[in-house]
């Protein structure tokens, strides 16, 4: 497709349960990045990946979450023994370098609501 | 850490009117940009505009355009002739000269009536 496409669209889970959500950013894109948007607040940043590498992770906000981008297209957030907490929509955005200054495609985002 | 404020949650303008978002940003940097990204009801975000701090001329891009005041950490948005589609949140974001990570404020709701 032309733009960033995020699925599952919505996911529900049960506490404690393990999630994967996964972005497919535009073909060409090498710099990829995920962030997170609670309910009334803007994205929050979690990691950013240049190529197959975490450039930067200092954004997870513990060791339940990981991402991972093993061919440096698809990438994969995953969230294990899931919280309330954890309830936002996940917003993935990639741009065609890691220049700061790049525009920044963003997907639709997953809703994941933990009950 | 760099903090994004946006000081408004809601505003409306009339169609054809036109609209300021403010927006302050706390940073010791000397060299950053600044974006502001529009997101509809379908979660999708895009890019509006974009300004590149050492640029002292303000941004401009159709009907929308930035009042950047670099001394007082300030981006403000003004959309000129306000459209039905306009209405949307708007956020604005800090991103390092240095560091790939941006910083999103809160968000401000517009509302544009007919």
């Amino acid at each position: 497709g032309a733009g960033v496409s995020q699925t599952p669209s919505n996911k529900v889970t049960e506490k404690g349960k393990y999630v994967e959500l996964r972005c497919d950013p535009i073909s060409g894109h090498t710099a990829l990045y995920w962030y997170r948007q609670s309910l009334g607040q803007g994205p929050e940043f979690l990691i950013y990946f240049q190529g197959t590498g975490a450039a930067d992770d200092s954004g997870l906000p513990n060791d339940r979450f990981f991402a991972v981008r093993p061919e440096g297209s698809v990438s994969t957030l995953k969230i294990q023994r899931t919280e309330r907490g954890d309830s936002a929509v996940y917003l993935c955005a990639s741009s065609s370098s890691g220049t700061p200054y790049n525009e920044q495609f963003f997907g639709p985002g997953t809703r994941l609501t933990v009950l | 850490a760099q903090t994004v404020t946006q000081s408004q949650p809601e505003m409306s303008v009339q169609e054809a009117e036109t609209v300021t978002l403010s927006c302050t940003y706390d940073t010791s940097e000397s060299d950053y940009y600044l974006f502001w990204y529009k997101q509809p009801p379908s979660r999708q975000m895009i890019l509006v505009i974009r300004q590149e701090a050492y640029k002292q001329q303000n941004a401009t891009e159709n009907r929308f355009s930035v009042n950047f005041q670099k001394a007082a950490k300030s981006f403000s948005l003004k959309i000129s002739d306000s459209q039905l589609g306009d209405a949307a949140m708007y956020f604005c974001a800090y991103n390092s000269y240095n560091f790939n990570k941006f910083y999103f404020g809160s968000g401000t709701k517009l509302n544009v009536k007919p």
